[in-house]
């Protein structure tokens, strides 16, 4: 069975600075890998997708995501972080192409200070 | 266009009553799925909808939980009755037909249940 870890439950970043949330899946074959954001009062947003070919991939919002085999990882990046980028961010796979039976991870809660 | 709309957004109820959870999904996409995150954990698949059929209902925790989706458009979700556990956020989501390119999953704003 497919799983998905995200070990950070809360990060704290400056305005300004450069993010990193990581994401690490477990599964057989070759994974399909989305990030969410779910901003307070919204619903889930997708940032981005990852099915196959370069494995570094742009989202919304500035933000990009490297798919990285050899480390089972799907981690998110963003150069400089503004204050509305604050937010619960999840990393997700999905079994096959255009199957969306997604497994998520818990979650990474983002705050932004000044 | 209209995203995937959920009623209500906030409910609480007492343990043993029932709730009625809807979703309307972004019109003309036929694939309708449920999930749920209760507190602190990960956010779960509870089943699929195509159109108005069940193509996958894996994800449902047991008998109290039965979704339907009338003439393939909206559909609702009921606990009945409800208990303590069952409280977190309820996520609906929409798609295209499903193996379309890239498909993308929309999600709406939640449903947030709380059992007292």
């Amino acid at each position: 069975a497919q799983s998905v870890t995200q070990p950070d439950i809360h990060i704290t970043v400056s305005e300004g600075a450069s993010l990193e949330l990581r994401c690490n899946y477990s599964y057989g074959a070759t994974p399909y890998l989305f990030w969410y954001v779910q901003s307070p009062g919204q619903g889930l947003q997708l940032l981005l997708k990852y099915f196959s070919g370069d494995t570094l991939v742009q989202g919304i919002k500035g933000f990009e995501a490297e798919f990285k085999r050899s480390q089972s990882s799907f981690n998110l990046r963003k150069p400089s972080v503004h204050w509305s980028d604050a937010a619960e961010y999840f990393c997700a796979v999905a079994p096959t192409f255009g199957n969306e039976k997604l497994t998520f991870g818990t979650g990474t809660r983002l705050t932004i200070i000044p | 266009e209209a995203g995937v709309t959920q009623f209500p957004s906030h409910s609480v109820i007492e343990k043993g009553q029932t709730v009625t959870l809807r979703c309307d999904p972004i019109s003309g996409h036929d694939n309708l799925y449920w999930y749920r995150r209760v507190m602190g954990k990960e956010i779960k698949f509870l089943l699929h909808f195509v159109k108005e059929s069940k193509q996958d209902e894996s994800g449902m925790p047991n008998n109290r939980f039965l979704a339907e989706r009338t003439g393939g458009t909206y559909s609702t979700l009921k606990v009945q009755p409800a208990e303590l556990e069952d409280s977190g956020v309820y996520f609906c989501a929409s798609s295209q037909v499903r193996g379309s390119s890239g498909n993308t999953i929309y999600f709406g704003e939640g449903s947030w249940l709380t059992v007292v």
